[in-house]
């Protein structure tokens, strides 16, 4: 992922809305990428993942899209809640010919929910 | 299942001290991996553990070790603590090194002052 400055971007949107939260990540190699949730005083938690052979994932109110041509990866929200308010971490992981690497994250957004 | 526990969550030590951290990965996994999160670089991967063996290190100074033991439980030790060593240390545990799934621990909270 891209180096880390010293603030988050930030999203804020009201409660109801749909989200976008976006990524780009490093390496045209990583074959596997996640997004994480992080709130405050507590680790990473896994939301979804998605192989490189595809370009779109849906779990229950989550979406993710991966373009592989510019190395973007972007995590929909639908109908957010002010229990989504966290940090989002994107990740990918490279393969190394059958074992996988480690996480290699972007910078986090800190998404902000108004009720 | 008990998720992965890390001890303690909170540590104050002096510059120069040395710090262990503890970490118990999910019953079943083998893997354990360790990272640094900082305001300022973020998420940084450390080193990752599979069979009590380092598979993998990161862009860290030596005074950042680890070990693993057959229990598959992991301590990382930082020596010669400097201030900017201060930071949320997470551990995550996976099956083994082919799969993806990492979980993670709640972190334990380093201040060096």
């Amino acid at each position: 992922g891209e180096s880390v400055g010293l603030h988050l971007p930030t999203l804020s949107v009201q409660e109801g809305d749909n989200s976008i939260i976006n990524c780009a990540y490093s390496n045209s190699a990583s074959d596997y990428f996640i997004w994480y949730k992080q709130e405050s005083g507590k680790g990473p938690q896994f939301i979804i993942d998605i192989r490189s052979n595809m370009d779109k994932r849906q779990g229950q109110r989550v979406t993710v899209l991966l373009n592989k041509t510019v190395k973007h990866l972007s995590l929909q929200i639908a109908a957010t809640q002010p229990g989504d308010s966290a940090v989002y971490f994107c990740a990918e992981i490279l393969n190394y010919g059958g074992s996988q690497g480690n996480l290699i994250f972007g910078k986090g957004t800190k998404l902000s929910v108004k009720p | 299942k008990a998720g992965v526990t890390q001890t303690p969550r909170y540590l104050i030590k002096t510059r120069g001290q040395q710090v262990t951290l503890s970490c118990s990965p999910i019953s079943g996994h083998r893997s354990v991996s360790w990272y640094q999160q900082t305001p300022g670089q973020g998420l940084q991967f450390l080193f990752e553990y599979f069979s009590e063996t380092q598979r993998n290190k990161g862009n860290f100074p030596g005074r950042f070790s680890g070990r693993q033991f057959s229990n598959s439980r992991s301590e990382m030790n930082v020596s010669t603590l400097e201030l900017g060593d201060s930071a949320l240390y997470l551990c995550a545990s996976r099956l083994g090194v082919s799969t993806y799934g990492y979980t993670f621990g709640s972190g334990t909270r380093l201040t060096v002052v």
